[in-house]
């Protein structure tokens, strides 16, 4: 198996622009998880999906983010519009509820940063 | 408020010393509890996952063990390739599959 697929890998961008990262998760996994990794705050649940309906999106810092996950192979997460202090690391999670270990399986991240 | 806290934040070991890291929790009803690795620039990847109090688990030079309140990332011997940061994680019986993840234990072993 691949693994979780994160694309860009890194992006750079202007402040007030619209920024779209993108993950597809592991075959026949259930759950869909978007962190944020900071040095300041570590890493922060944003938002997490179970069958493409989204679960909870407390973590999502302001109106600003939003995710969508049209289908089971692929969710996007939006920023419109960026602003300096987003800049991180967005990781994507995939994980199998029921599994032995109920563990989740990360992407290699996207580093972002806002100019 | 559910809380995860990890100590030290950083650590030097030499290659051979064997030492602990350590994982304090107070989230009320675990559903388990979770040890991460993460390498510079790469995603967490999966250690270990406990589920109860007295549980331990092994992979090569690495023992996880839990108690009601904490639990432990025992190192014996490491090797310079044990480097990196190690994350805790927790989740709990509310209903939902969500991880609350401590700061991290950043570790270097030197040869």
């Amino acid at each position: 198996d691949a693994g979780v697929i994160q694309s860009p890998r890194h992006e750079v961008t202007e402040m007030g622009q619209e920024v779209t990262l993108r993950c597809k998760p592991i075959s026949g996994h259930d759950y869909l998880f978007w962190y944020r990794q900071t040095m300041m705050r570590g890493l922060e649940l944003l938002i997490y999906f179970n069958n493409n309906v989204p679960i909870d999106d407390s973590g999502m810092p302001e109106d600003r983010f939003s995710a969508k996950m049209p289908n089971a192979s692929f969710s996007t997460l939006k920023i419109q519009p960026s602003e300096p202090r987003d800049s991180a690391v967005y990781f994507c999670a995939s994980s199998l509820v029921g599994n032995s270990y109920n563990e989740q399986f990360f992407g290699p991240g996207t580093r972002l940063t806002v100019l | 408020e559910d809380q995860v806290t990890q100590s030290p934040e950083a650590l030097r070991l030499q290659e051979g010393e064997s030492s602990s890291l350590n994982c304090s929790y107070t989230v009320s009803g675990l559903r388990g509890l979770f040890w991460y690795r993460q390498d510079p620039g790469k995603g967490p990847e999966f250690l270990f996952t406990l589920y109860s109090a007295g549980e331990e688990k092994e992979k090569e030079r690495l023992k996880a063990t839990l108690t009601k309140k904490e639990s432990f990332l025992h190192i014996t011997a490491p090797k310079p390739e044990d480097s990196a940061t190690y994350l805790c994680a927790v989740q709990w019986l509310r209903g939902t599959y969500k991880y609350i993840f401590g700061t991290g234990t950043r570790l270097k072993v030197l040869a």
